[in-house]
């Protein structure tokens, strides 16, 4: 069975102070690992899809990697707004369509 | 930038009433979906739904639910007699393709469901 794992559950930084989130996942055929941003009462929020291991996807101060395993996300000089709940997934496929399947979550808190 | 709408944002519901949830998938998206999110647990599928007909459901899914694209634009979650435990963020979401670069799963804002 397809499954996700993030860690830490939660983390929290200093304005500056840059780390990394964990996504390790077991799939029976990776198509694609999916990173998106969720705040607190809103939606998921698309932010990255790595599709084959060493790829590296960036946007503003975040860096998604991938590998075999496990997925990266590098969070460089946080701000406050960058608070929020990161959450990894990846698609399976089933029929004509395809579900993702979640992690828990990383719940990010960059104090000022 | 098109995005997913949902409506209505929050609904309060006495046990066994019928609710419907309403969604605006992206206009040029084919492949629709409604997942669920109890609080403080993981977003979970419920449903996905493409060329008007339901394409995988989960177990969660069950008699008590359905789903219709009543028009081309509108796509909708009907709940058919809510329970306590159907208390949730619904959200629907909508992809332009199923595999490939365009297969990003875009998700609206959601619909918190309270049922008293």
């Amino acid at each position: 069975e397809d499954q996700v794992t993030q860690s830490p559950e939660a983390l929290r930084l200093q304005e500056g102070e840059s780390s990394s989130l964990n996504c390790s996942y077991t799939v029976s055929g990776l198509r694609g690992l999916f990173w998106y941003r969720q705040d607190p009462g809103k939606g998921p929020e698309f932010l990255f899809t790595l599709y084959s291991a060493g790829e590296e996807k960036e946007k503003e101060r975040l860096k998604a990697t991938l590998t075999k395993k496990e997925s990266f996300l590098h969070i460089t000089a946080p701000k406050p707004e960058d608070s929020a709940t990161y959450l990894c997934a990846v698609p399976n496929y089933g029929g004509a369509t395809n579900k993702l399947i979640f992690g828990t979550g990383t719940l990010l808190a960059v104090q000022p | 930038e098109p995005e997913v709408t949902q409506t209505p944002s929050h609904q309060v519901t006495q046990m066994g009433q019928e609710v419907i949830l309403r969604c605006v998938p992206i206009s040029n998206h084919l492949y629709f979906y409604w997942y669920r999110q109890i609080l403080g647990q993981k977003v979970e599928f419920l449903v996905s739904f493409y060329n008007n007909e339901i394409s995988e459901k989960s177990e969660i899914f069950d008699d008590q639910f359905s789903v219709e694209r009543p028009d081309g634009s509108n796509f909708t979650l009907k709940i058919r007699s809510t329970k306590l435990e159907d208390s949730a963020m619904y959200f629907c979401a909508s992809s332009e393709e199923r595999d490939g670069a365009r297969n990003t799963i875009y998700f609206g804002e959601g619909s918190w469901l309270t049922v008293v």
